[in-house]
Formats: C-alpha cells, structure tokens, sequence
C-alpha cells in the first residue's frame, strides 16, 4: 500500500527564517510526487510536479527536491502570507493513467512576523 | 481560465438525511476526483471519474456515491448522512491523456455539518 508521511506536522517560524518540509513516501514506483498548498477552508492548490530523483523545482521563495525516498520543500525567506498548510502527495507508476493518488497529512507552516 | 467550481459551498444537514453536492471541472478536463477532508483524517480518496465511467473507487461505504455528465460535470451523493460524514468535499479536475503524470486541480470544496 501506498503511504506518505510528512514531518513535522506543525511549525513555526519567524519572518525571514528559511526551514525545510520533509515528505518521505513508500510506493512501488513513482510516477509523479505533488505538492499542493492549503489555506484555511479553501481547497488545495498545485504547487509542484516531481518526476524523478534529483529533479528540482522552484516558485517564488519555494524550491521542492526529490529523492527515491522523499522530497523536501525548502523555504527561503519565508513570508507571514506564506502560512498554510503544504500537502505531498504521490501517484505510482501502476496507476497506469489513473488518478490513485495518496495525499499525506500535510505540515501546518505558520510565518510570525 | 475558469477554476473548479462546487456548489454549494456550505450545507447544513441532520442526520438521515441525504445530500447532493457538484462539481463543474475546468474546461477541457474529462477527469474528476472526489475527496474527504477531516482534520483527523486527512484528504481521503472517494472516487474518480472519466468520460461518464467511475474508474476508481475508494473505501467508503456504499452511501456515497457519484455520477459524471456529458459535459464533465460531476455529483457526488451522500445517503442516510451520519454525525460522522461532517467534513470538507473537494473536488479535483485534471486532463487526462494517456498513461501520464496529471496534475490536480481543486474547487474550494463544499462544507457539509451533519447535525
């Protein structure tokens, strides 16, 4: 079964301090990790597609990273309208073209000013 | 481009009761999920969508349940509601094509309270 852990679940930093997001996950081949991120009541939104280890992408004061084994979602700088909450979440290769996607749990970033 | 749309975005309902919520994908996309949030939970996969045909299905009693339009244009139903099915629906768009990598796309969800 497909699984993803994300850590911490919860953290706190202060304007300007630059932190990383872990999301470790074990699935019978990748054949794509996301990173979405959550506001408050409002819906996921996409941030980033990962293919393959050692791919990198970056948006703004995000940078996401990707081994066999997890992915990390680095924040540079971070701003207070930066807080939300970031969902991983990863699609195996057997899904063929389906949408069996497994979300983790997501980590709660607050940015106090 | 317009996003994903679900209406209602709020709903009261007690207990027995049942509840219809849609979900109006973007333009072009064929493919539509459903999705439970709870905070103990997390995002729980119900069921996907494609061309009409319920391709995947997650594990949740057989209460819920789902259908897709021509159009792309997707409900979900909820019957004989329990205190325990209070929880954010969302629904998620993506174009699918072939065998690839496709990104989801969410509405703001519907919140549904069962009283």
């Amino acid at each position: 079964e497909d699984q993803v852990t994300q850590s911490p679940e919860a953290l706190r930093l202060q304007e300007g301090e630059s932190s990383s997001l872990n999301c470790s996950y074990t699935v019978s081949g990748l054949r794509g990790l996301f990173w979405y991120r959550q506001d408050p009541g409002k819906g996921p939104e996409f941030l980033f597609t990962l293919y393959s280890a050692g791919e990198e992408k970056e948006k703004e004061r995000l940078k996401a990273t990707l081994t066999k084994k997890e992915s990390f979602l680095h924040i540079t700088a971070p701003k207070p309208e930066d807080s939300a909450t970031y969902l991983c979440a990863v699609q195996p290769s057997s899904s063929g073209g389906y949408q069996k996607v497994t979300f983790g749990t997501g980590t709660k970033l607050q940015v106090i000013p | 481009k317009a996003g994903v749309t679900q209406t209602p975005r709020y709903l009261i309902k007690t207990r027995g009761q049942q509840v219809t919520l849609s979900c109006s994908p973007i333009s072009g996309h064929r493919s539509v999920s459903w999705y439970q949030q709870t905070p103990g939970q997390g995002l729980q996969f119900l069921f996907e969508y494609f061309s009409e045909t319920q391709r995947n299905k997650g594990n949740f009693p057989g209460r819920f349940s789902g259908r897709q339009f021509s159009n792309s244009r997707s409900e979900m139903n909820v019957s004989t509601l329990e205190l325990g099915d209070s929880a954010l629906y969302l629904c998620a768009s993506s174009f699918l094509q072939g065998a690839s990598v496709n990104e989801q796309f969410f509405g703001p969800g519907t919140r549904l309270t069962v009283l």
